[in-house]
């Protein structure tokens, strides 16, 4: 069964900072990862799209990676703001579901 | 930009009560899942819905869960008789035909159920 982590669980850091989020998959058959951001209560907006064949993918201040052979990817944030304060979520696409990770949940202080 | 729409966005319901979640998919869209998310846990998938049949279902979705398309539009997940731990927010989410595998999920943003 395909089992996602993300680390680290909670990150705090200062407006402008640029930071990383990391998300692990047991599995490497994925067709493709999906990064999600949540704010409290509510649901979830798409960020980025990775397909299996690629390497990253940009939008904007968000950079996102993927090594699908060491089942690992990344979420990089440039100039960090306070409205970047989320839950991210990475989801891995296999067969017709996704699994998802835990979330770190970031927080930017002004 | 197209979205997904859940209604309502928050329900209380007694334990032992039926209650019914609304989902209005992407007009072109004919894959349709339901995930729900547990307060501080996972979000897990519970079912995928294709030509009017489930097509895969987790082990979450027993005999108490239920999902239909009654009308075209709206696509439905019932709940028979809730339970204390079926509370937890329970997203919609559809894909377009034939990008099953090149296209992630559109979400809606979500429906808030207490069992209480």
């Amino acid at each position: 069964k395909q089992e996602v982590t993300q680390i680290p669980a909670a990150l705090s850091v200062p407006e402008g900072e640029n930071l990383v989020l990391n998300c692990s998959f047991t599995d490497s058959a994925i067709y493709n990862l999906q990064w999600f951001r949540q704010d409290p209560g509510k649901g979830l907006t798409s960020l980025l799209l990775i397909q299996s064949s690629q390497r990253e993918q940009t939008s904007g201040r968000l950079n996102a990676s993927l090594d699908k052979s060491s089942g690992r990817s990344t979420l990089y944030i440039a100039a960090s703001q306070p409205g970047d304060s989320a839950t991210y979520l990475c989801a891995v696409r296999i067969g017709n579901q996704f699994y998802f990770g835990t979330g770190t949940s970031l927080t930017v202080i002004p | 930009e197209p979205e997904v729409t859940q209604t309502p966005s928050h329900q209380v319901t007694q334990m032992g009560q039926e209650v019914i979640l609304r989902c209005v998919p992407i007009s072109n869209h004919l894959y349709f899942y339901w995930y729900r998310q547990i307060l501080g846990q996972k979000v897990e998938f519970l079912v995928s819905f294709y030509n009017n049949e489930i097509s895969e279902k987790s082990e979450i979705f027993d005999d108490q869960f239920s999902v239909e398309r009654p009308d075209g539009s709206n696509f439905t997940l019932k709940i028979r008789s809730t339970k204390l731990e079926d509370s937890a927010m329970y997203f919609c989410a559809s894909i377009a035909p034939g990008t099953e595998s090149h296209y992630g999920y559109t979400f809606g943003s979500g429906t808030r159920l207490t069992v209480v």
